[in-house]
């Protein structure tokens, strides 16, 4: 079945430092990849998606890049900031209205 | 944007009673929701999906006489959690499917339950 595999964390940063969370997928057609948000104690926000083959979703600074070549949806951002500590999760959906499929969340601390 | 509206945000049950969570969707007809479990440090695991109207189905391993989805309405979804005991202590989230969903929509995020069981 469709699975989607992340980088293990903890990832710790300093302020300003470049910031890459790894994500591949294994899935059966052409998927739409996400990338969602998780702060402490609070639920998941949409923070960017991509949906075909080199799309690259971008928000807040963050952006990504659908490689079906290498299926992998890496997502990156150029300086981080305090507030962008929180558990990333790398999310995939196969076709409209099946639950998405998540992979394991990846922490990330930034430290000023 | 959409918003689905999870209560209560926290609960703390004696083993044994019955809890119940809701999520609203708030401005928007939420035809499918999907409940999902969290265990700490740990990834999101689809429990069930429902779909307005009809039964819910679960997904293997989830006991659907413990948990209990209900989705009467296309804006209101429960779960209740019976006869609770300390290892269904977890955090519980919706996730809200608009009737306009397509394939490249992300779904609206419930805040989240965090249950405790003593």
């Amino acid at each position: 079945g469709d699975s989607v595999t992340q980088m293990e964390g903890p990832v710790t940063l300093s302020e300003e430092a470049f910031l890459t969370i790894n994500c591949t997928y294994t899935a059966t057609g052409y998927p739409s990849l996400f990338w969602y948000v998780q702060y402490p104690g609070e639920g998941l926000q949409l923070l960017l998606k991509a949906t075909k083959a080199d799309d690259k979703g971008s928000n807040k600074g963050f952006e990504a890049t659908y490689r079906k070549e290498t299926t992998s949806f890496h997502l990156e951002k150029g300086s981080v900031q305090v507030s962008d500590s929180a558990v990333y999760f790398c999310a995939l959906k196969g076709q409209a209205g099946t639950a998405l499929i998540f992979g394991k969340g990846t922490t990330l601390s930034v430290s000023s | 944007g959409a918003v689905v509206s999870q209560h209560p945000s926290r609960v703390i049950c004696k083993s044994g009673t019955s809890v119940k969570i809701e999520c609203r969707s708030l401005d928007f007809q939420a035809t499918t929701m999907f409940w999902y479990r969290q265990f700490p440090k740990q990834s999101l695991m689809l429990m069930a999906t429902s779909n307005e109207g009809s039964k819910a189905t679960y997904e293997q391993g989830v006991e659907k006489d413990k948990f209990l989805i209900n989705h009467a309405s296309l804006t209101l979804s429960t779960l209740t959690v019976t006869s609770a005991h300390p290892e269904d202590s977890s955090f519980y989230i919706c996730s809200a499917r608009d009737r306009r969903d397509r394939a490249d929509s992300g779904y609206t995020f419930g805040s989240g339950t965090r249950l405790t069981v003593v």
